[in-house]
This record gives structure tokens, C-alpha cells and sequence, in this order.
């Protein structure tokens, strides 16, 4: 159990366009979402928390109009690049928790998309 | 500032080696930590969780220790194998957010 997906793996678009990426929750109730970036041979940088039907709290130094989060169920959240360029290329890895905060509870990590801006 | 820094950068082992990566955060005041292993170009898999009032985990071949006192962890692999080539990052939880290290990338030959 405690499955994540992320669709697309992997994605190539031109330069201004917009890119969104699905992230579900297969066989639970996701709480909380997380989006995460990673650029090569780097960590992974927390971009910002989504709570279902509510807004998403962004990291310092996140453009909010620029990365897009949408925690529309309790199953989905979607993160869309709007107006990608080419430094927006990375990988993009999003988690889920079942359980609030202060509740005992891992995340769990979808397998990630790569994202290629040309 | 909560830091999760990773010591060594990458390691090149022979196969059946035992080894040690090492893990140091600035806050202690965390919530748990845990060790991952990352595949090229994939994405995480959780290998070991270590709640504050722990002091360490077991699975199978892996070893992990939390040391909260001194913002240290680290984790053990026993008898390493080629297939356990990958990059091992620690990510400590503060509260409903994870912080990263910047990962070890492991290299074990046959």
C-alpha cells in the first residue's frame, strides 16, 4: 500500500509554454502533498505543501505564480509551470502523507518527472 | 537555519566491503529521520525511519543510528553488494517538512 504516481515521467516542451504535473495518491488519502525539485547531482528542495482544498504554502525564494498548485481531492494534486524556460528544467518528485502533522506518519514519494525546457 | 549535511560526497568500495555514510544536522530538535536510496534519474525509496526517542534501525544488511544530542546519524551497510550502488540521501523532519542532504553517491565494483 501507500502507492504515489506521477504523470508524465518525463516531459520535453518549447520555451513559454506551460507544463502541468499530476500527482495521485493511489490507494489512500493524501492530507498533505509536497512538491519537491531536484537539479543534477543536487538534494531535493522542498517547494511548497498543499493541503487538500486549501492554498499551498510556498518556500521562500518560490515564484507562487510561477508553480502553480492545485490540491483539488484528497487523491490529486497538480503542480503546473506556467510559462516554463529553460532553467525551470529538473526533476520534479511530489510526496503524500496520510495523516496530519503531529500524527506518526512517513511520506511517500512518487517516482518523479522529469521536466526538459527547450 | 536547519542544514542536513552529508559526509562523504562519494565513496568507491570493493564488493563485500562493510561501510559507513555519515549524516549531521543543525537543529535537534527533530521530529524523526530517514535514509533513502535514489537510482539515477529515479525516484526515492525509503530504507530506514528513526523516530526522535530511537536510536536506531534495523533492516536486513542496513544499519541506521541517531545520535540526537549531537545532530548526528549514520548508516551502516554490511557486506556491500554492486546492486547497492546508488545515491543514499538523509532527510531529517522538522514538524510537516523534510529537509535534505545533499546525498552520498555510492559506488560498490565487482
Amino acid at each position: 500500500g501507500a502507492v504515489v504516481s506521477q504523470h508524465p515521467s518525463w516531459v520535453i516542451c518549447k520555451s513559454g509554454t506551460s507544463v502541468k504535473i499530476e500527482c495521485r495518491s493511489l490507494d489512500f488519502q493524501a492530507t498533505t502533498m509536497f512538491w519537491y525539485r531536484q537539479f543534477p547531482k543536487q538534494s531535493l528542495m522542498l517547494m511548497a505543501t498543499s493541503n487538500e482544498g486549501s492554498k499551498a504554502t510556498y518556500e521562500q525564494g518560490v515564484e507562487k505564480d510561477k508553480f502553480l498548485i492545485n490540491h483539488a481531492s484528497l487523491t490529486l494534486s497538480t503542480l503546473t509551470v506556467t510559462s516554463a524556460h529553460p532553467e525551470d528544467s529538473s526533476f520534479y518528485i511530489c510526496s503524500a502523507r496520510r495523516q496530519p502533522a503531529g500524527v506518526w506518519e512517513t511520506q511517500y514519494f512518487g517516482p518523479g518527472t522529469r521536466l526538459l525546457v527547450l | 537555519k536547519q542544514e542536513v549535511t552529508q559526509i562523504p560526497a562519494a565513496l568507491s568500495v570493493p564488493e563485500g566491503e562493510n561501510l559507513v555514510l555519515n549524516c549531521s544536522f543543525t537543529d535537534s530538535a527533530i521530529y524523526n529521520l530517514q535514509w533513502f536510496r535514489q537510482d539515477p534519474g529515479k525516484g526515492l525509496t525509503s530504507l530506514l525511519l528513526i523516530q526522535s526517542s530511537q536510536r536506531e534501525q534495523t533492516s536486513g544488511r542496513l544499519n541506521a543510528s541517531l545520535d540526537k544530542s549531537s545532530g548526528r546519524s549514520t548508516l551502516y551497510i554490511a557486506a556491500s553488494q554492486p546492486g547497492d550502488s546508488a545515491t543514499y540521501l538523509c532527510a531529517v523532519e522538522y514538524g510537516n517538512k523534510l529537509v535534505f542532504g545533499a546525498g552520498t553517491i555510492l559506488r560498490v565494483k565487482s
